[in-house]
């Protein structure tokens, strides 16, 4: 596609819920990642894939998030039992391969949890 | 560590210039700047890769200090367009992968 896209744009999840968050990278990028972003902060960095592979899970926040890209090319992040803390916006971003490569957010998900 | 922004916010009159600065307490290996408008998705700027590299586009430039570990993004002439919250992304020299930490933003309003 043109650009990142991110879906569900909204998510409004019950205490408890699980929810899944879909990134559809730009064609052909090799780098995946995802970042979360609380109101008025910088995004934070939760996990690479390279391809299909996970190659950094360390910004991961709990064992309830947990990320997936099974053939290199989509990707979800679920997030199980969700806590009032989750809430953020979840933003994507790709890359072409290549350290110190310009980086393409998807317009992110905000997660409110209630 | 984030890295550190200021100022925090800035107002400026369309036309007027102004300077974000990003320090880092570590060694800043490289530095992008992304811009994000409310609601919508961080934008590249632009990065810088060496110690003492400035790198400019169209009135929006910026230069790399790798001894102090600082970074400065000027904004040259301002225009309504340029509105929105900066941030800095220190890039590590070898994490093979583009692991950015971003800094805690600046947000700026250029009014007419």
């Amino acid at each position: 596609g043109a650009g990142v896209s991110q879906s569900p744009r909204y998510k409004v999840a019950k205490r408890g819920q699980d929810v899944a968050l879909r990134c559809d990278p730009i064609s052909g990028h090799v780098s995946l990642f995802w970042y979360q972003q609380a109101l008025g902060q910088g995004p934070e960095f939760l996990t690479y894939f390279q391809n299909e592979a996970q190659l950094d899970k360390s910004g991961l926040p709990s064992d309830r998030f947990f990320a997936e890209r099974p053939e290199g090319s989509v990707s979800t992040l679920k997030i199980q039992r969700t806590q009032q803390e989750d809430s953020a916006v979840y933003l994507c971003a790709s890359s072409s391969q290549g350290l110190n490569t310009e980086a393409f957010f998807g317009q992110g998900t905000r997660l409110t949890v209630v | 560590q984030q890295p550190v922004q200021s100022p925090q916010a800035v107002i400026l009159r369309e036309g007027e210039d102004a300077v974000i600065n990003c320090s880092s307490s570590k060694a800043l290996y490289s530095v992008h700047w992304y811009r994000q408008k409310h609601g919508e998705a961080p934008v590249f700027l632009m990065i810088l890769l060496k110690g003492g590299e400035q790198k400019g586009h169209e009135k929006i430039s910026a230069s790399f200090n790798e001894k102090k570990q600082q970074s400065s993004l000027y904004l040259t002439a301002s225009q309504l367009s340029y509105s929105g919250t900066y941030f800095c992304g220190s890039g590590g020299v070898n994490t093979g992968f583009q692991k950015l930490v971003f800094g805690t933003g600046t947000r700026l309003l250029v009014s007419p």
